[in-house]
């Protein structure tokens, strides 16, 4: 049983499109996560999602959208995309309990393409 | 930001050797992970290490918390071992990655 998943799993798409990214967890967690990861590897959090309510919210441009419609799902929907925003994007989830967080579990990843 | 600086940044092992993975972060966290990036991209969580010493199997990681830096130690590695480990830092809401290390191991 898959613990975080992701769909797509690679994407491919043309400049302008808008594209969505869907997110579940089946651990039970309260927290979930968008993280970015560009060309060199480098990770970098876009969004925290406590209990359906945003807590963070990295600087990320407004086409961005994230949407926690229940404890268990984060997706993640993309307006107008750009030839930057090709990089894979992660999916995590984690327990916080009373500030300690048990840490992330993480999604297979989606690798997006904007050609 | 909190700065999170890992080194070395890539290390080659011949299998069976020991080696020790470094993190330094320049300010006080709660939250401490390490994580290991095979080469497919599953990124897969060691420790959960804000402080302290904790072992699983051949993995070991120690953080001294007041000192700003965390150890991974790998022992008798194997290729399996291979891909990247990432040190990061912060809340309960927010990690701060670094650069990570990319391990070799050749059999």
């Amino acid at each position: 049983d898959t613990a975080v998943s992701q769909t797509p799993k690679y994407l491919v798409t043309q400049m302008g499109n808008d594209k969505s990214i869907k997110c579940e967890q089946n651990l039970g967690h309260d927290t979930m996560y968008w993280y970015k990861q560009d060309s060199k590897k480098f990770l970098k959090i876009m969004f925290s999602y406590n209990n359906k309510e945003l807590i963070i919210n990295e600087t990320v441009p407004n086409r961005f959208s994230p949407k926690s419609p229940d404890k268990a799902h984060l997706n993640l929907h993309i307006n107008s995309l750009e030839l930057g925003d090709s990089a894979v994007y992660f999916c995590a989830s984690s327990q916080v309990f009373v500030g300690v967080n048990y840490g992330y579990t993480f999604g297979s990843g989606t690798r997006l393409t904007v050609v | 930001g909190i700065q999170v600086e890992q080194s070395p940044p890539d290390l080659i092992l011949q299998e069976g050797a020991n080696s020790t993975l470094r993190c330094n972060f320049s300010d006080s966290v709660n939250n401490l992970q390490w994580f290991h990036q095979n080469p497919w991209g599953q990124l897969i969580n060691l420790f959960y290490i804000p402080s302290g010493t904790k072992q699983n199997g051949r993995l070991s990681a120690t953080t001294v918390a007041t000192e700003r830096y965390s150890l991974l130690y790998i022992s008798s590695s194997q290729t399996t071992d291979s891909g990247v480990y990432f040190c990061a830092v912060g809340s309960d809401y927010k990690l701060s990655f670094g650069a990570g290390t990319t391990v070799t191991v050749r059999a």
